[in-house]
């Protein structure tokens, strides 16, 4: 199947300061990427669906300001968390969805924040 | 809106034993897919299995099958042969696709279960 990754893993960082967390397409275009907010044993919630060029569409609750989504060519999508806070803290997964049979979405491996 | 339920929060099984995990969901369309997805102590979502609405036959992938009954809105998964490697939370999602069969909407996942696979 066709990869994505995610970047950085994991990160710490202090309350109030910002953190961007790229999520790439490895070997597909990408004209839509999704990015999702998952706490422990929970479920995957959607925070936003991102499409190539276009302003990200961000799902109910979720505010824009604070996460920050761009999606400037078909292999890059990144996600900013703009003064962060404790309870910010959680595991961040992007997919990316590839043109073809059965669009299908791939997920990257996720990112942990940790915000102190 | 579309809904997946799955009532199972925990399940466990012993190794080479066979396991069914529920779904079921709710829509009001006739086009779309399902899924179920792995997701093991890595957090890496892996598709294990995928359902065409239209399609009778339930699909299979090797030691996994689904019992996808479209009236009753259900669609369980059995692992046979359970493996440790199985050891994972599993979500059930579904995803709505347009009358033309073009686009796709977004994925909607169950609350998942936390199957544990003992020696």
């Amino acid at each position: 199947g066709a990869v994505v990754s995610q970047h950085p893993s994991w990160v710490i960082c202090k309350s109030g300061t910002s953190v961007k967390i790229e999520c790439r397409s490895l070997d597909f275009q990408a004209t839509t990427m999704f990015w999702y907010r998952q706490f422990p044993k929970q479920s995957l919630m959607l925070m936003a669906t991102s499409n190539e060029g276009s302003k990200a569409t961000y799902e109910q609750g979720v505010e824009k300001d604070k996460f920050l989504i761009n999606h400037a060519s078909l292999t890059l999508s990144t996600l900013t968390v703009t003064s962060a806070h404790p309870e910010d803290s959680s595991f961040y997964i992007c997919s990316a969805r590839a043109s073809g049979s059965y669009n299908e979405q791939f997920f990257g491996p996720g990112t942990r924040l940790t915000v102190l | 809106a579309q809904t997946v339920t799955q009532s199972q929060p925990e399940m466990s099984v012993q190794e080479a034993e066979t396991v069914t995990l529920s779904c079921t969901y709710d829509t009001s369309e006739n086009n779309y897919y399902l899924f179920w997805y792995k997701q093991p102590p890595s957090r890496q979502m892996i598709l294990v299995i995928r359902q065409e609405a239209y399609k009778q036959q339930n699909a299979t992938e090797n030691r996994f099958s689904v019992n996808f009954q479209k009236a009753a809105k259900s669609f369980s998964l059995k692992i046979s042969d359970s493996q440790l490697g199985d050891t994972a939370m599993y979500f059930c999602a579904f995803r709505q696709i347009n009358a033309g069969g073009t686009s796709y909407g977004k994925l909607t996942f169950g609350q998942g279960t936390i199957l544990t696979v003992h020696p």
